[in-house]
């Protein structure tokens, strides 16, 4: 059974660095087949995906963020990353990162609230 | 990008009833690029379609999922408490992946 589990502040201020880490277990980044994706919802509100990386590094993010949005995945401790730049209060969400087959996203983590505000 | 909107916003309906969710996509969706997810409070999103009609893994079969080009539609043939929540569709066939807005399915 592959779980996702997102870990970082759930607090940052205004104009700062959004960093979140998500480790996956029960099954491998590498072996390739999904991508493995962060998604968000702000609060009350439906859902936005963020963008997706590859094992192999390779990526593909939202044009409505790509300017602000890093995605980078380490195999070796089979997890990936989220960086979001420049934060407002607009990018206080939950977000999930998940596993997308890209026929459907099939595994999400539990999601982590992060809020914006100095 | 493509816009999904979803129809009814909310429908209130008792258990054991049918429930016919609509999702229709601003240009044309290839049928194995949309899909459909329940969210309950507090927690993430479940696949319970992929495909425009192919069933998640571990999914009930009152759940299916039907249509193609821009007209979708998610029928659950026979509500069980359980299934009261909000319910999205999310199409991959152009980037970026979007979603719609959702539509709740409350008891009446």
């Amino acid at each position: 059974q592959v779980q996702l589990q997102e870990s970082g502040p759930g607090l940052v201020k205004p104009s700062q660095t959004l960093s979140l880490t998500c480790t996956v277990s029960g099954g491998s980044i590498s072996s390739g087949g999904y991508y493995w994706s962060w998604i968000r919802q702000h609060p009350g509100k439906g859902l936005e995906w963020i963008g997706y990386i590859y094992y192999s590094g390779s990526t593909y993010y939202n044009p409505s963020l790509k300017s602000r949005v890093t995605i980078s995945v380490d195999t070796s401790k089979n997890q990936f990353s989220l960086k979001l730049s420049s934060v407002t209060a607009a990018d206080t969400a939950v977000y999930y990162c998940a596993r997308d087959m890209r026929l459907g996203v099939d595994y999400w983590g539990q999601g982590t609230l992060v809020t914006v505000s100095s | 990008e493509i816009v999904l909107t979803q129809s009814p916003g909310t429908l209130s309906l008792s258990p054991g009833e049918r429930a016919t969710l609509s999702c229709r996509a601003s240009q044309s969706v290839s049928s194995s690029y949309l899909a459909w997810y329940q969210q309950k409070p507090g927690q993430a999103p479940r696949l319970l379609i992929y495909g425009a009609s192919s069933r998640a893994t571990g999914i009930p079969d009152r759940f299916s999922g039907s249509g193609s080009g821009t007209d979708f539609t998610l029928t659950i043939s026979r509500l069980e408490p359980e299934d009261f929540a909000v319910y999205y569709c999310q199409q991959y066939g152009s980037s970026p992946p979007t979603f719609g807005p959702g539509t709740k399915v409350d008891i009446k």
